[in-house]
């Protein structure tokens, strides 16, 4: 069956160190992978896509890498903050570049204590 | 802010009632989408319309209905609503209504729906 799966429990890590999410999807193959952050009641905010064809995406403090053998995504946070605290959901189109019908992992919380 | 406006917020009724929710898209955008979120089934695609038609169908039960209306702005109707049916509604746009880089979603605020 189809699949995309996040840590599903929460991460703690100090201020300043680099927090690494996961997401891995079966049974899917996606033309992009997308991270949204969410806060709390809150709707998803879109921070970046990859698409299949590229390795990694950086954007400022962040960065993503797409390794399609391993049907697997990486997100990065370097040098995390208190602010960056929220809910980090990756998200796929499975129907490759079809229609806009996006999938979403069950999201990673992430909690930077100062 | 996303540009993406959803009312009401908050929605409290019975079971049994029906309700619409009701969303407004970013300037420009000429697709809107609905997901549904619940504690337990996390984040899930109910429908697309691009410019007034129906594009995309997921898990939308049969007492959901939606439309687009010809100003864009979409309306997402719940009949014979269930204690199941609480839930957050959220309502995203984007400009297109295929998957890509140029066609990413912007969500709303969302509405919440308590079924008592």
């Amino acid at each position: 069956s189809q699949k995309i799966e996040q840590n599903s429990e929460a991460l703690n890590i100090q201020e300043g160190k680099t927090a690494t999410l996961t997401c891995n999807y079966t049974n899917y193959s996606p033309a992009y992978l997308q991270w949204y952050r969410q806060d709390p009641g809150r709707g998803p905010v879109f921070l970046l896509l990859i698409r299949e064809n590229e390795k990694e995406k950086r954007k400022e403090r962040l960065k993503v890498t797409f390794d399609t053998t391993l049907k697997q995504s990486l997100f990065h946070i370097t040098a995390s903050q208190p602010a960056d605290s929220a809910t980090y959901l990756c998200a796929l189109d499975p129907s490759s570049g079809g229609y806009n019908k996006l999938i979403f992992g069950a999201g990673t919380r992430l909690a930077v204590h100062p | 802010d996303s540009g993406v406006t959803q009312t009401p917020k908050h929605l409290i009724t019975a079971t049994g009632q029906r309700v619409t929710l009701r969303c407004s898209p970013r300037s420009g955008d000429l697709s809107v989408y609905w997901y549904q979120q619940s504690l337990d089934q996390g984040l899930q695609f109910l429908i697309q319309y691009y410019n007034g038609e129906e594009r995309a169908k997921g898990n939308i039960l049969e007492r959901f209905s939606a439309q687009q209306f010809p100003d864009l702005h979409s309306e997402l109707n719940l009949s014979s609503l269930e204690l199941g049916d609480s839930a957050l509604y959220f309502c995203a746009s984007s400009v297109g209504s295929k998957a890509g880089a140029k066609n990413i979603q912007y969500f709303g605020a969302g509405t919440r729906l308590s079924v008592l």
